[in-house]
């Protein structure tokens, strides 16, 4: 079966401390896997692809196909990182499923 | 400027009365679809479209209807909308090729009385 599972509804970390999300799938075939962020009241936008194995505004995810996880990362959190991030999987037929979500907030 | 537009952005009706959230994109994509977002139940697909008159049921699509006439347009349809529809609808977009993401719009919150 198709899945992603975000077992963190909510995490509340200090500013500058380091923040991981996880995110887990399953999948039998080859994943394209990305994170969205969706800020107070805003639409969700991407934040990252694992194709492109970038940083953007600090953060990371490295694929690791043999645990079948995509954990999100940032070594100090800001407070504007506060928001709702979401893991979706997108299969070989372009359907895309999300995870549940973790809401992040960041304590000054 | 890329982007994908619902329209309306608040609405409230009552149970039984028909009505259409429109969505369009302008980046000639091939790909759309609609999700609702509950508290605790994250995004869940409704109905998703490969691409001019093709669309497909997603995980959640009873007292849901779309049409993909053309390819910049997905309107979802309520044919009698019910309570347990309010929700936050977003459309979102993207294109054909691999590891493209989705493009989402602003979201439509409807409440049904």
């Amino acid at each position: 079966a198709q899945r992603v599972t975000q077992p963190e509804k909510l995490l509340s970390v200090f500013k500058g401390a380091p923040v991981e999300l996880k995110c887990n799938y399953s999948y039998s075939g080859s994943p394209e896997l990305f994170w969205y962020v969706q800020y107070s009241r805003q639409r969700l936008q991407l934040l990252l692809r694992h194709i492109s194995r970038e940083s953007i505004k600090g953060f990371t995810a490295d694929l690791n196909k043999g645990e079948t996880s995509f954990h999100l990362k940032k070594p100090f959190a800001q407070e504007e990182d506060s928001a709702m991030y979401y893991c979706a999987l997108k299969t070989s037929y372009d359907k895309v499923i999300f995870g549940p979500g973790t809401s992040l907030s960041v304590i000054p | 400027e890329a982007q994908v537009t619902q329209n309306p952005r608040y609405l409230i009706t009552v149970t039984g009365k028909k009505l259409t959230v429109t969505c369009s994109q302008n980046m000639n994509h091939e790909y759309m679809s609609w999700y609702r977002q509950d508290p605790g139940l994250g995004l869940r697909q409704i109905y998703y479209s490969m691409n001019v008159e093709v669309t497909d049921k997603g995980d959640v699509p009873e007292g849901y209807k779309v049409s993909r006439k053309e390819k910049r347009n997905f309107p979802l349809i309520l044919e009698s909308p019910s309570p347990n529809q309010t929700s936050l609808y977003f459309c979102a977009s993207s294109s054909s090729e691999h590891n493209s993401p989705l493009h989402f719009g602003n979201g439509t919150r409807l409440t049904v009385t």
